[in-house]
């Protein structure tokens, strides 16, 4: 059974750009969720969907958007990149209330 | 406001001995708990979970102790091998809060052979 898979994997962005990051969850599962890790704030979380509708959101600007498509795949969008934004972006897909596997991640540069 | 803590940013034990990990929480509505591993520039791997409801979960070389009155849990890796080597994360989520994991800062581990 494929992992969670996300793509690309590393991303070098100017600031003032924006940029999607692509994530296709584990088969099976509804539920993908984004989270930011920086060497400052550690991992957090930036929002989730379950069946195409966002359910839960973190403390993040509008900057960050995201949606999922029907077959569950996400896509996470940052407008207007400032250099803060740079850090590795991270997919989970959970199947039910329980253990969320990750991605590799998108290592996101801005310059 | 961190609602997970894992106070000891490192830890160092030898190869084939024990090691504990500690993680404190503040938000009584954390309802499930999760260990997971993880190495540079990729993402965490899961190691093991536990459930408000149980106090003990045991997989392989891995434990995970809860203690609900105290809002502290621990990870214990027994025996300990140069493998485990990596950066430990607790997190928690809250049921009615969906798929959200709030996460502890993370303890580095070393295992020396």
């Amino acid at each position: 059974k494929a992992g969670v898979t996300q793509t690309p994997r590393y991303l070098i962005k100017t600031r003032g750009q924006q940029v999607t990051l692509s994530c296709s969850p584990i088969s099976g599962h509804r539920s993908v969720s984004w989270y930011q890790q920086t060497p400052g704030q550690g991992l957090q979380f930036l929002f989730e969907y379950f069946s195409e509708t966002q359910r839960n959101k973190g403390n993040f600007p509008g900057r960050f958007s995201g949606r999922q498509f029907s077959n569950s795949r996400s896509e996470m969008n940052v407008s207007t990149l400032e250099l803060g934004d740079s850090a590795l972006y991270l997919c989970a897909s959970r199947l039910t209330e329980t253990e969320a596997f990750f991605g590799q991640g998108t290592r996101l540069t801005v310059v | 406001d961190q609602q997970v803590k894992q106070n000891s940013p490192s830890l160092s034990v030898q190869e084939g001995r024990i090691s504990i990990l500690n993680c404190d929480y503040t938000n009584s509505m954390f309802d499930y708990f999760l260990w997971y591993k993880k190495y540079p520039a990729e993402g965490p791997t899961f190691l093991i979970s536990i459930s408000s409801i149980k106090d003990k979960n045991e997989d392989g070389r891995f434990t995970v102790f809860l203690n609900k009155s105290a809002k502290h849990l621990s990870l214990h890796i027994v025996p300990s091998q140069p493998g485990d080597s990596a950066v430990y994360f607790c997190a928690a989520s809250a049921g009615a809060a969906g798929n959200k994991l709030t996460f502890g800062g993370g303890t580095r581990v070393l295992v020396k052979p």
